[in-house]
C-alpha cells in the first residue's frame, strides 16, 4: 500500500457524460500527478499540482480539468467523454517534486460506453 | 519536448538467468531516470532510479547503468525470479522541464 488512495476504483459512463475521479496523497506530499495509461500508449502525464498550483501540464485534453484542494486532494474532471477516452487513470504524490520518488495510487479504471 | 523509447516490448527469460531492458532518451538536457515496475493489475512501483551524475547504481539484484554520451541508459535483473514477472517502464525528465516521459514498457516473463 503507497498510503495514495483513489476513488472509484472501477467507472462506468457513457459518451457525453461528465466523471471526478479523486485522489488523496501520502500524508506530507504536497504534489499530485494524474497519469493516463491505456493499452496501446502506456503511461501519459497528464498534469501536476503542487500546493494548490498548477505546476506543469502534459498531454491533457480541453475537455480534462484538475484541481488541488487545500487539504491536498486532488480532482481530476472529465468531461464530454468519448470512447478513447476509456483508460487506467493513476494519481501519484511525492514530497515537492518531479525528480523524487512517486508513490502512485491504485488507478480507477474508467470505462466509456 | 523528450522522447523515450523502450526495448524490447517483451522478454522472455529462464529462471536464474539475466534481462535486460534498454531505453534512449532524446533530451540531452534530461537527468534524472526512474524505472518503474507494475505487476499485472497493479499500480506502478519505483524499484531504482539515477541521476546523471553516476553511471551506475545496484540494488540487490538489480542494476541500472547510464551512458550519457550515447544517451541510452539499461536496467539489469540478475537470478530472475518468478515475481519478476512483470512490466517495466523507463522514464526520463530534466530539471528545467521536469515531466517525466515514460517509455512504452517491456514485459518480461520469468520461465520456471
Amino acid at each position: 500500500d503507497s498510503g495514495v488512495t483513489q476513488t472509484p476504483k472501477h467507472l462506468i459512463t457513457a459518451t457525453g457524460q461528465r466523471v471526478t475521479l479523486r485522489c488523496s496523497p501520502r500524508s506530507g506530499d504536497l504534489s499530485v500527478y494524474w497519469y493516463q495509461q491505456s493499452l496501446d500508449q502506456g503511461l501519459q502525464f497528464l498534469i501536476q499540482y503542487y500546493n494548490g498550483e498548477e505546476r506543469a501540464k502534459g498531454n491533457i485534453l480541453e475537455r480534462f480539468s484538475a484541481q488541488q484542494f487545500p487539504d491536498l486532494h486532488s480532482e481530476l474532471n472529465l468531461s464530454s467523454l468519448e470512447l478513447g477516452d476509456s483508460a487506467l487513470y493513476f494519481c501519484a504524490s511525492s514530497v515537492a517534486g518531479f525528480q523524487e520518488t512517486q508513490y502512485f495510487g491504485p488507478g480507477t479504471r474508467l470505462l466509456v460506453l | 519536448g523528450e522522447n523515450v523509447e523502450q526495448h524490447p516490448s517483451t522478454l522472455s527469460v529462464q529462471e536464474g538467468d539475466s534481462a535486460v531492458i534498454k531505453c534512449t532518451y532524446s533530451d540531452s538536457a534530461s537527468n534524472y531516470f526512474p524505472w518503474y515496475k507494475q505487476e499485472l493489475g497493479k499500480r506502478p512501483q519505483l524499484i531504482i532510479d539515477i541521476r546523471s551524475n553516476v553511471g551506475e547504481k545496484k540494488d540487490q539484484r538489480i542494476a541500472v547503468t547510464l551512458n550519457k554520451t550515447a544517451k541510452h541508459f539499461s536496467l539489469h535483473i540478475t537470478e530472475t525470479q518468478p515475481e519478476d514477472s512483470a512490466v517495466y517502464f523507463c522514464a526520463a525528465s530534466n530539471f528545467g522541464n521536469e515531466k517525466l516521459t515514460f517509455g512504452t514498457g517491456t514485459r518480461l516473463t520469468i520461465i520456471p
